[in-house]
């Protein structure tokens, strides 16, 4: 199994443009989380999804952000418009119930 | 101004030697911790979990203690290596199933 991938490991966009972020999960693993991870803040749960609904968005920062997952292998965190302060590494996990997370290896936003 | 970011507690440890990395947290609720360490430019990797109907579990060169009374968590690392020079986030369930909530982390240095 190749784990959690993640797509783009970097990107960097001007303000006021779209990001989508992309994560695949590990096959037969049920649920999804998307974390934010900064100097300031350490890392923040944004997200979680299980068996593909969405069960606790209280960490998304504003309706800028969105995550969707279309399939049980496949989830996408979307930000719109972006802005300096979404900079930060982005990271994606999935796991089975009651059993660690596997992260992915993140993707390091920049928005200037 | 200037951002000032999470303060990190840190600890030197000489190699070989062993090292233990606490961790105070706050829910009594909580029955699920884990433990996960990350490395520069990567993602977080587990570790070891440990629930709370025990006190004590062990792994490769590592053991996690539970003390539920004071509530506190700890990680040992026995004989302690050059690559495990890393940040160490603890982690705990909060009683919400798999949602997890990470601790600010403690940047381990293995001093050759």
């Amino acid at each position: 199994d190749a784990g959690v991938i993640q797509s783009p490991r970097h990107e960097v966009t001007e303000m006021g443009q779209e990001v989508t972020l992309r994560c695949k999960l590990i096959s037969g693993h049920n649920s999804l989380f998307w974390y934010r991870q900064t100097m300031m803040r350490g890392l923040e749960l944004l997200i979680y999804f299980n068996n593909n609904v969405p069960i606790d968005d209280s960490g998304m920062p504003e309706d800028r952000f969105s995550a969707k997952m279309p399939n049980a292998s496949f989830s996408t965190l979307k930000i719109q418009p972006s802005e300096p302060r979404d900079s930060a590494v982005y990271f994606c996990a999935s796991g089975a119930h009651n059993y660690g997370y596997t992260f992915g290896s993140g993707t390091r936003l920049t928005v200037v | 101004g200037e951002n000032v970011g999470l303060h990190l507690p840190t600890l030197s440890v000489q190699e070989g030697d062993n090292s233990i990395i606490n961790c105070a947290y706050s829910n009594s609720a909580s029955d699920y911790f884990i433990w996960y360490k990350q490395e520069s430019g990567k993602g977080p990797q587990f570790i070891i979990d440990i629930r709370s109907n025990m006190d004590k579990r062990q792994g490769q060169r590592v053991t996690v203690l539970l003390n539920k009374t004071v509530k506190h968590l700890s990680l040992q690392i026995a004989a302690t290596q050059p690559g495990d020079s890393a940040v160490y986030f603890c982690a705990e369930n909060r009683g919400r199933g798999e949602k997890l909530t990470f601790g600010t982390g403690t940047r381990l240095t293995i001093i050759p």
